[in-house]
């Protein structure tokens, strides 16, 4: 089983719609959550940390299940711009070392 | 600000060459971080420093050497690289405390290796 698994897409939705990306990961000693966007041939950048109690940011929301091991993000109303891969990483659970999952292409559609 | 810098964007080097990968922040961060890049692949960790020294090295081939002169300045050699070398190498700067607090990337060196 790899470290951290996500929904293997790629996503194509129609601007305005809702869409949900899944991350699966085995180390239970993980302590530190994120999700990170990267546009073509540019840096990841950060999206947003995720927190036990879940988070919003505008019209993203990530949710942590630490029982399953398991983290959400949903984005609402979807625009052009959100077309991206989203990452999702995770730490290892010992010092500063961070595993990025494979990755979801997302293509929002005029 | 956010900012990470690294230099130069791209390089091409043959396999005798020796080349350096220059990446700055001053952010006041503690831990920084060399990634490698693959197309289509996400990115993975090669080496963490931590307060200035070598905490992590993910089973690195010694053709790539780390340096970190000061907390903001990070470096990576090269020396007789191989083609499948080739990739987008990745630097990245967290605060370094107590937390594992969000890592803040540079827009990275393509390296092309002949």
């Amino acid at each position: 089983r790899k470290e951290v698994e996500q929904d293997p897409g790629p996503f194509n939705v129609p601007e305005g719609a809702t869409v949900a990306f899944n991350c699966t990961y085995s180390n239970s000693a993980s302590q530190s959550f994120f999700w990170y966007r990267q546009d073509c041939r540019k840096e990841p950048k950060l999206l947003m940390s995720v927190y036990s109690s879940g988070n919003e940011d505008g019209r993203f929301t990530a949710q942590l299940n630490r029982a399953s091991q398991y983290i959400s993000l949903l984005i609402r109303d979807s625009k052009l711009s959100d077309s991206a891969t989203y990452l999702c990483v995770v730490n290892r659970g010992y010092g500063q070392n961070f595993v990025f999952g494979p990755g979801t292409r997302l293509s929002v559609l005029p | 600000d956010t900012e990470v810098t690294q230099t130069p964007k791209h390089l091409v080097m043959g396999m005798t060459n020796k080349k350096s990968l220059k990446c700055e922040q001053h952010m006041g961060h503690r831990a920084m971080y060399w990634y490698k890049q693959k197309a289509k692949k996400p990115p993975e960790l090669m080496f963490v420093y931590s307060y200035e020294k070598l905490s992590i090295n993910e089973s690195v081939p010694s053709r790539f050497s780390p340096e970190c002169p000061n907390s903001s300045l990070l470096n990576l050699h090269l020396h007789a690289l191989q083609p499948e070398d080739s990739a987008l190498y990745l630097c990245a700067s967290s605060s370094g405390l107590a937390g594992l607090k969000e890592q803040y990337f540079g827009p990275g060196t393509r390296l092309t290796v002949t």
